[in-house]
């Protein structure tokens, strides 16, 4: 149990659909965090919430939409996505402390057809 | 602009042998240093840091990492490796000075421990 749970593990979706990924977190933490991971790639680093706020939006294409509805949930809204899309998005929360590691959800697999 | 290098791709270590992971930084400020490892189908776990003091600093598992202010590195090091311990490290920064959220992480590196 890693205190940060993301919904569906696995996703296959076409091009021309919508889904969201879901992430919620039980650790009291009041940053929320979306990456993208791609084989022998760093982490890309999309979006950053802070107390339902974004922070950090990191120059990512319009056709991936971020919510965060309170400080526990983290919504990342997908539609129209292109093949180059498919990766392992992971969702991440800290405390609101530039010091304080990361704890990360297993991600979601998305696969774009 | 901020950016961590891991120079190895994969790494390959004998059980009981003692393993290094490398990892060197550029940042405009001072650091602060994260380890993560990251087994298969899951997400990344946070192993040690280094936010100030002692430049050599203990974490989960046996792993240790010692931060170099002159050659701008943090490399992860077990005396002595287990097969358990094969997965993906990565290495990460956050830039004290400029605060914020934004953590650069490396590459990965991946460890392989043979029996």
């Amino acid at each position: 149990e890693t205190g940060v749970t993301q919904t569906p593990r696995h996703l296959v979706m076409g091009m021309t659909n919508k889904k969201s990924l879901k992430c919620e977190q039980h650790l009291g933490h009041n940053a929320m965090y979306w990456y993208k991971q791609s084989a022998k790639k760093p982490l890309e680093l999309m979006f950053v919430y802070s107390l339902e706020e974004r922070v950090e939006n990191n120059s990512v294409p319009s056709r991936f939409s971020p919510e965060c509805p309170n400080s526990s949930h983290l919504f990342l809204h997908l539609h129209t996505l292109q093949p180059e899309d498919s990766a392992l998005y992971l969702c991440a929360s800290s405390p609101d402390s530039s010091n304080q590691p990361q704890h990360f959800g297993d991600g979601t697999r998305l696969s774009i057809l | 602009a901020q950016s961590v290098a891991q120079p190895e791709d994969q790494v390959n270590v004998a059980e009981g042998n003692p393993l290094t992971v490398k990892c060197t930084y550029s940042v405009s400020g001072n650091p602060y240093l994260f380890w993560y490892v990251q087994y298969p189908n899951r997400g990344l776990q946070f192993l040690l840091k280094y936010i100030t003091g002692d430049n050599l600093v203990k974490g989960s598992y046996g792993f240790e990492a010692e931060f170099n202010k002159s050659q701008t590195s943090f490399h992860l090091k077990k005396p002595s490796a287990l097969v358990s311990d094969s997965a993906l490290y990565f290495c990460a920064v956050r830039d004290r000075n400029t605060g914020g959220f934004k953590t650069i992480f490396g590459a990965g590196t991946r460890l392989f421990v043979k029996a």
